[in-house]
């Protein structure tokens, strides 16, 4: 089955300053990867995703790019603000259903002012 | 427009007692999953559920029921709550297959 890894396990930055977090799947047959951001007592919420017909999609200051041939996608946040602060899941999951998705075991963000 | 609200918020059990969680979700969607997540793990998929009176297990069912018995509404059940089942329990629902996943707030469950 598919097995998602995901680095760093914490990261942590100056306000202003980039970020990025890198995955890699094991299943060549994954075609969706999708972010969630997860802030503290909420449930995550979806930020970003990629299909793998596409190679990178933005949106403001998220970017997320995926190199099929290598098996990894990364998120990349921009001019970091203290509210990017939270754990970021990454994911993967093929045609057949969302239960098929695997997440990433996530990577806390941290933004110093 | 509420989303996904799961209840209860936060609930303590004994070894061996029973509870069930309740999902409700108010976006008319088909697809609904129960998670738990636990430190350093991720999130685990529990059951899921692709229609109204339809489920299935996921990758950690072991311990748990389901039922989807109205389209809106996805109850987890606990049997006989073991240490194990600590952890926090996050619904999902969904419009299709690799469309967002729409999350609760989650229940956090403690069994002692």
């Amino acid at each position: 089955g598919e097995n998602v890894e995901q680095h760093p396990s914490t990261l942590s930055v100056q306000e202003g300053d980039s970020a990025v977090i890198k995955c890699t799947y094991s299943d060549s047959a994954s075609n969706y990867f999708p972010w969630y951001k997860q802030e503290l007592g909420k449930g995550p919420q979806l930020i970003i995703d990629i299909r793998s017909n596409v190679g990178e999609k933005k949106d403001q200051r998220i970017a997320v790019t995926l190199n099929k041939t290598a098996k990894h996608f990364s998120l990349h946040i921009t001019e970091t603000q203290p509210e990017d602060s939270a754990v970021y899941f990454c994911a993967a999951s093929r045609e057949g259903g969302s239960e098929k998705l695997v997440f990433g075991k996530g990577t806390k963000l941290t933004v110093n002012p | 427009n509420a989303g996904v609200t799961q209840t209860p918020k936060f609930r303590v059990l004994k070894t061996g007692q029973s509870m069930t969680l309740l999902c409700a979700q108010d976006m008319n969607h088909e697809y609904m999953y129960w998670y738990r997540q636990d430190p350093g793990m991720g999130l685990r998929l529990i059951h899921y559920s692709v229609g109204e009176g339809t489920t299935a297990k996921g990758e950690v069912p072991d311990g748990y029921n389901v039922s989807r018995l109205k389209k809106q509404n996805f109850l987890l059940g606990l049997e006989s709550a073991a240490p194990s089942q600590t952890s926090v329990y996050f619904c999902a629902s969904t419009r299709q297959y690799n469309s967002p996943l729409h999350f609760g707030n989650g229940t956090r469950l403690t069994v002692t």
